[in-house]
């Protein structure tokens, strides 16, 4: 158990629709992470935050959103779905900007 | 672009070293190298990371070639549990930008 906790497990939905998936971060850890993993392939960097603020922003869609909140929990969000967004979506945290992540568990995305 | 390149897959017999290389060309002088792996229908774990030296931990080892511009991640007696994606990252020191690589699949073979 990494101590990073990703909700819900698994989301079902259709395309055209809207989800939001949240994580909470290791406690103490200010940096929040988020990534995307297809079937079978590599995790694509998607955002980061640090401290309520972002950070660095990697390949993520204008479709989809995420923000950090004061007690430092994360939510992704996720619009206009289309089919091509299933994927398991993963949440990290660390302590700081560039130390180890401690990953969550993943939100498994099915858009039918 | 900054990226980092790795092969795609790896055979290895149990119990003996296993050295998995990443190239990463691109780096600049205060990019760290990251590694990371994910076993089957888990998220990624750490594994290790440096700067410039060389670097142990208890789960590996990892050399950095003088240049920076190559690394390699060396487990130094596999057993059929390291059987996983190795992932090579690099953190870039100017933004914070994660270049996560596609990652080497190592094939443990008892």
């Amino acid at each position: 158990d990494s101590g990073v906790t990703q909700t819900p497990k698994h989301l079902i939905t259709a395309t055209g629709q809207r989800v939001t998936l949240r994580c909470s971060p290791r406690s103490g850890d200010l940096s929040v992470y988020w990534y995307q993993q297809s079937l079978d392939q590599g995790l694509q960097f998607l955002i980061q935050y640090y401290n309520g603020e972002e950070r660095a922003k990697g390949n993520i869609l204008e479709r989809f959103s995420a923000q950090q909140f004061p007690d430092l929990h994360s939510e992704l969000n996720l619009s206009s779905l289309e089919l091509g967004d299933s994927a398991l979506y993963f949440c990290a945290s660390s302590v700081d900007l560039a130390s180890e992540q401690f990953f969550g568990p993943g939100t498994r995305l099915t858009v039918l | 672009d900054a990226k980092t390149t790795q092969p795609n897959s790896m055979e290895s017999n149990e119990e003996e070293p296993v050295h998995l290389p990443c190239n990463h060309s691109t780096i600049s002088g205060t990019d760290y190298i990251h590694w990371y792996r994910q076993l089957p229908s888990q998220g990624p774990e750490y594994v290790i990371h440096g700067l410039t030296s060389n670097v142990n931990n208890r789960m590996a080892s990892l050399a950095i070639a003088e240049d920076r511009k190559s690394s390699t991640l060396i487990l130094h007696r596999a057993t059929l549990r390291d059987a996983a994606v190795y992932y090579c990252i690099l953190i870039i020191d100017s933004n914070y930008q994660l270049i996560w690589g596609a990652g080497t699949k190592l094939i443990i073979k008892p």
